[in-house]
């Protein structure tokens, strides 16, 4: 979900349990999204992505959903572990220009905070 | 070992002063990108350049300048004209050239207080 104000939408699981974050993206045009997860004070580290010629991307011990539909992507974390707590925010790109020249330019939703308890 | 690097990791600026960070990849990347992180937003980008000796404007370059004549660095200066400087700032590079869709990846940050 997005966040209101300063707070962040917040996820807290039990270490071992699978965790489901969502987000909503904004421009139907886009085709090419991107999971990060950021610790704190740390850079964003780069997680899985897919393309939107696909509805579903699996790496290890995480799968992307996609569903252009309704403009949704989720991230599921399998078996979460005390070290996966971050906070995870989704990126989407719009891999070309309206003129048609490469379009660099990510959209980055802003985050959630997974919390992992022992 | 490859990677972006930033630097400092901390940053404090007086009243009227220019401060310059640091960003340095040796990924071999075309594409750097300057971005700020403030509390529950999401990241907003300053300036990026697709390639060395230029640079664009993103959506948030008032009181940023930046410049990128090494394929390697991609130096930012806070100006006195950003009125509110105190932030995480994040490099980034990706592949750029001819290609689209493309991963970015982040160096560590900066964080920038005003004293």
């Amino acid at each position: 979900g997005e966040s209101v104000g300063l707070h962040l939408p917040t996820l807290s699981v039990q270490e071992g349990d699978n965790s489901i974050i969502n987000c909503a993206y904004s421009n139907s045009a886009s085709d090419y999204f991107i999971w990060y997860k950021q610790e704190s004070g740390k850079g964003p580290q780069f997680i899985i992505d897919i393309r939107s010629n696909m509805d579903k991307r699996q790496g290890q011990r995480v799968t992307v959903l996609l569903n252009k539909t309704v403009k949704h992507l989720s991230l599921q974390i399998a078996a979460t572990q005390p070290g996966d707590s971050a906070v995870y925010f989704c990126a989407e790109n719009r891999g070309r220009a309206l003129s048609g020249g490469s379009n660099y330019k990510l959209t980055f939703g802003k985050g959630t905070l997974l919390t992992v308890n022992p | 070992d490859g990677g972006i690097t930033q630097s400092p990791k901390y940053l404090f600026r007086k009243e009227g002063q220019n401060v310059t960070l640091s960003c340095e990849q040796n990924l071999n990347h075309d594409a750097m990108y300057w971005y700020r992180q403030d509390p529950g937003q999401g990241l907003r980008l300053i300036y990026y350049s697709q390639i060395v000796n230029d640079f664009q404007k993103g959506d948030i370059a008032e009181g940023y300048s930046v410049s990128r004549e090494k394929k390697e660095s991609f130096p930012l200066t806070v100006t006195s004209a950003q009125k509110n400087p105190t932030a995480f700032y994040l490099c980034a590079s990706s592949i750029g050239g001819s290609f689209y869709q493309e991963t970015q990846y982040f160096g560590p940050g900066t964080r920038l207080l005003v004293l």
